[in-house]
């Protein structure tokens, strides 16, 4: 089974700090890596993408990857209130294209 | 550009009906894909369409099924609904699958 971990949470920062999110996946032959962010009661929104080794930035976002290790996070840097939502790593399914294997979910929480 | 549009957005329905989930896809996108999310469970592949054709199948029973047409919009029925069905449906859809994928608003179903 191949499968997508994630820590629950909450995470806990302090607005304007770096909030760090971690994933890990078991597929070895996954390519494509994406980060959603989920409000409650609405629908994941695709933040970051991310397909080679290293880091990639977009804005207060930094993915990073590590295929060697089967590792994906997510850095944001200064953390606004309005970025308190639950963050969802999702991988490709090697060999099934359009298939996204999803972790359950980091809920990060940027405190005034 | 219009994104992603799931109809209805909600729907209760009772034990045995069937219902039926519309999603029309960014205009151009030929994948759509859809996922069940249960506070449980998480988010969970049902199925994606390519062009027509069924491409991937999730671990649903055959209860749950779908279609796409030539203009890539894509419905799902689940046909006997249980309890166990209620969830918030959502579809995405992406050019050709394996990219990255947008989600619409979903349907949240209810089965009473």
């Amino acid at each position: 089974q191949k499968e997508v971990e994630q820590n629950s949470g909450p995470l806990s920062v302090p607005e304007g700090a770096i909030a760090s999110l971690n994933c890990t996946y078991s597929d070895r032959g996954s390519q494509s890596f994406f980060w959603y962010r989920q409000y409650s009661g609405k629908s994941p929104e695709l933040i970051m993408f991310i397909y080679s080794n290293g880091d990639k930035e977009d804005g207060r976002f930094t993915a990073q990857l590590n295929k060697a290790s089967q590792y994906v996070s997510l850095l944001i840097r200064d953390s606004q209130p309005s970025d308190s939502a639950t963050y969802l790593c999702a991988v490709n399914e090697s060999g099934n294209t359009g298939k996204l294997i999803f972790g359950q979910g980091t809920t990060l929480q940027v405190k005034p | 550009k219009a994104g992603v549009t799931q109809t209805p957005r909600y729907l209760i329905k009772t034990r045995g009906q069937q219902v039926t989930l519309s999603c029309s896809p960014i205009s151009g996108h030929r994948s759509v894909s859809w996922y069940q999310q249960t506070p449980g469970q998480g988010l969970q592949f049902l199925f994606e369409y390519f062009s027509e054709t069924q491409r991937n199948k999730g671990n649903f029973p055959g209860r749950f099924s779908g279609r796409q047409f030539s203009n890539s919009r894509s419905e799902m029925n689940v046909s006997t609904l249980e309890l166990g069905d209620s969830a918030l449906y959502l579809c995405a859809s992406s050019y050709e699958g394996g990219g990255e994928a947008f989600f619409g608003q979903g349907t949240r179903l209810t089965v009473v």
